[in-house]
């Protein structure tokens, strides 16, 4: 199992980027890096996803080191709406169980003004 | 376009009641799955539909607990003789399949609040 490891929480001020790093040591060979934002009351949406090296897109980058060890979730300019639950989430176990896609306790970003 | 939606967005029971979830998934999505969101906490797989393939029952906490999915499109989640600790967020999202190692993005529904009183 893709155990993940996060942050509980981080604190960060208006326009700043905001770095967040998940761990997950035992990652398997065909699994994908999946970040999810989660609002109060809400369910999770998708944000970025990644196997390896940088992925960008409107809202995030993911940077993936070469042994797939870990990941970083970039925030670039954060502003208060950005104030959420980020999730990381490793899924894709050679079983092709959904099992494996369980998701940790996420990171509780606050951004300050 | 229509996402997936939930019924009940909130639910209050008695102890030892019977209570049923429904998920409508995207149309199209052959995956389906199910979590259960305690306050301030992560998300916990309960189960999970592909196509017309046997569910994956694992995340199940125990036998008052169960699925179905008819026509492959609704599910309905299903807590027999409730207990207090059932309390939570049920969350139910869809994706266009589960596939090994492949893309997954799992599309989320605004959930169903329960409280077992």
């Amino acid at each position: 199992l893709a155990k993940t490891t996060q942050p509980i929480s981080m604190d960060s001020y208006e326009g700043q980027e905001v770095n967040i790093t998940c761990s997950h040591n035992n990652i398997a060979t065909n699994d994908y890096i999946t970040w999810y934002q989660q609002f109060p009351s809400q369910g999770p949406r998708f944000i970025i996803q990644g196997y390896k090296t940088k992925v960008t897109n409107e809202v995030a980058s993911l940077f993936i080191p070469a042994d797939r060890k870990s990941s970083t979730l970039s925030l670039p300019r954060v502003s208060l709406s950005d104030t959420a639950v980020y999730y990381c989430l490793v899924g894709g176990a050679p079983s092709g169980s959904a099992r494996q896609l369980t998701f940790g306790s996420g990171t509780q970003l606050t951004v300050l003004p | 376009g229509a996402g997936v939606s939930q019924s009940p967005s909130n639910k209050v029971t008695e102890k030892g009641k019977d209570v049923e979830l429904r998920c409508d998934p995207i149309s199209g999505h052959t995956a389906l799955y199910w979590y259960r969101q305690s306050l301030g906490q992560g998300l916990e797989f309960l189960i999970y539909f592909q196509g017309n393939s046997a569910p994956d029952k694992s995340g199940l906490p125990s036998d008052r607990f169960s699925a179905e999915r008819t026509g492959g499109s609704v599910s309905t989640l299903t807590i027999q003789r409730t207990q207090q600790e059932d309390s939570a967020v049920y969350l139910c999202a869809s994706s266009l399949a589960h596939r090994r190692g492949a893309k997954n993005e799992q599309f989320f529904g605004p959930g169903t609040r329960l409280t077992v009183l």
